[in-house]
């Protein structure tokens, strides 16, 4: 298998402007897991998904952050209006089925607003 | 709540030594330990989950160690090489996410 596989790997951006991060997780893998990392923060759970259905979003900053999951094989986090405070590394994770089996990382999308 | 704890922030040895990295967590009741690496500019790749059933797993030169009384856990690295320099983390799951260390960025000097 690939992996888990992230787009795209670098992000520019000027505030204001909507920005859309892509995540193909691991086929067979039923969770799906969208963090954020940064250096004063560490590694934050955004949001969780269990077969496709939001399971716990509580790391969601604000409205501005958006996650869906259309399919077992495809989501996306949608960040509208970026801010410069937004700016991380966004990763995106699966599981065979939530947080108790191990999880495996994509390369991640590094994200920068200006 | 759980919380976890890696000390030292950041550790440097030179190449061939046996080394250990430690992880504490305030809660003993886990239900597994996950150890990772992170490179720099990279994602985290998982090296070793350890159940609360078990008190250790091995792979390679890696061994991970669980005390769920002490509420620790350690990772053993034989002899040391260059290309083990990353940023090693720890998490165990708690209340719907994973609760991660801040990691110990692991220098090997050649």
């Amino acid at each position: 298998d690939a992996g888990v596989i992230q787009s795209p790997r670098h992000e520019v951006t000027e505030m204001g402007q909507e920005v859309t991060l892509r995540c193909k997780p691991i086929s067979g893998h039923n969770s799906l897991f969208w963090y954020r990392q940064t250096m004063m923060r560490g590694l934050e759970l955004l949001i969780y998904f269990n077969n496709n259905v939001p399971i716990d979003d509580s790391g969601m900053p604000e409205d501005r952050f958006s996650a869906k999951m259309p399919n077992a094989s495809f989501s996306t986090l949608k960040i509208q209006p970026s801010e410069p405070r937004d700016s991380a590394v966004y990763f995106c994770a699966s599981s065979l089925t939530g947080i108790l089996y191990e999880q495996y990382f994509g390369p991640g999308t590094r994200l920068t607003v200006t | 709540k759980q919380e976890v704890t890696q000390i030292p922030a950041a550790l440097s040895v030179p190449e061939g030594e046996n080394l250990v990295l430690n992880c504490s967590f305030t809660d003993s009741a886990i239900y597994n330990l996950q150890w990772f690496r992170q490179d720099p500019g990279k994602g985290l790749t998982s090296l070793l989950l350890i159940q609360s059933s078990q008190r250790e797993q091995t792979s390679g030169r890696l061994n991970a160690s669980l005390d769920k009384s002490s509420g620790r856990s350690t990772l053993y690295i034989a002899a040391s090489q260059p290309g083990d320099s990353a940023t090693y983390l720890c998490a165990t799951p708690s209340t719907q996410k994973l609760v991660f260390g801040q990691g110990t960025r692991l220098t090997i000097n050649p």
